[in-house]
């Protein structure tokens, strides 16, 4: 079946650093990325719907100078943390919509990258 | 916005036991959804809801997507240790456009099976 890959899946960085997390899918296109954030013993929160060439559509509370989000392709979405603080660490979980033949449409997550900010 | 209640918020069972939780949601949803967390993973679908009163089964999954819209629930029969993780709900409101596939996830149910 269709797969996400993050990476990286763990990372950690010093506070006031930025850090880049990929979301790729592999073996299917798709158009729209989404991102989402999980703190511990806590749901999933929607983040932002990224769109393949054009901005990003952030929820209301996330702040879009301090996670910047890029499509520049089919395949591949990235979300930057900038100037990264203790408050920032988190899981972050990607998913991408795959639009395959005869299929409606189908939603496949990444493994997730877990953030830790120093 | 959208709000997802999931109930229960934990469970610990005995193997072999039959798991119900459930999902109710303030407003109508298209699409209903169940997915299992395991612990520093991504989420996986379970199963899928597509239709007002469908049922669907997935093995010993059960869910049923509510006539209202407004809720769904999930059994799990005949429990064994790999079930243990967290469960999610989540609605989506579009069947289709461009905000296909943005979700609204429960708070999740934190399911622990005792071999």
């Amino acid at each position: 079946g269709a797969v996400v890959s993050q990476h990286p899946s763990r990372v950690i960085c010093k506070s006031g650093t930025s850090v880049k997390i990929e979301c790729r899918s592999l073996d299917f296109q798709a158009t729209t990325m989404f991102w989402y954030r999980q703190f511990p013993k806590q749901s999933l929160m929607l983040m932002a719907t990224s769109n393949e060439g054009s901005k990003a559509t952030y929820e209301q509370g996330v702040e879009k100078d301090k996670f910047l989000i890029n499509h520049a392709s089919l395949t591949l979405s990235t979300l930057t943390v900038t100037s990264a603080h203790p408050e920032d660490s988190s899981f972050y979980i990607c998913s991408a919509r795959a639009l395959l033949a005869g299929n409606t449409g189908e939603l496949f997550f990444g493994e997730g990258s877990r953030l830790t900010v120093l | 916005g959208q709000q997802l209640n999931q109930s229960p918020q934990s469970m610990f069972i005995q193997e072999g036991e039959d798991v119900s939780m459930n999902c109710t949601s303030s407003s109508i949803f298209n699409t209903w959804l169940w997915y299992k967390q395991d612990p520093g993973e991504g989420p996986v679908l379970l199963i899928a809801l597509y239709k007002a009163g469908e049922l669907t089964s997935n093995g010993r999954l059960t869910a049923q997507f509510g006539i209202t819209r407004k809720d769904s629930f999930l059994n799990i029969s005949a429990s064994i240790p790999s079930d243990v993780g967290i469960y999610f709900c989540a609605g989506q409101l579009r069947a289709g456009g461009t905000s296909y596939g943005k979700l609204t996830f429960g708070q999740g149910t934190i399911l622990t099976v005792h071999p």
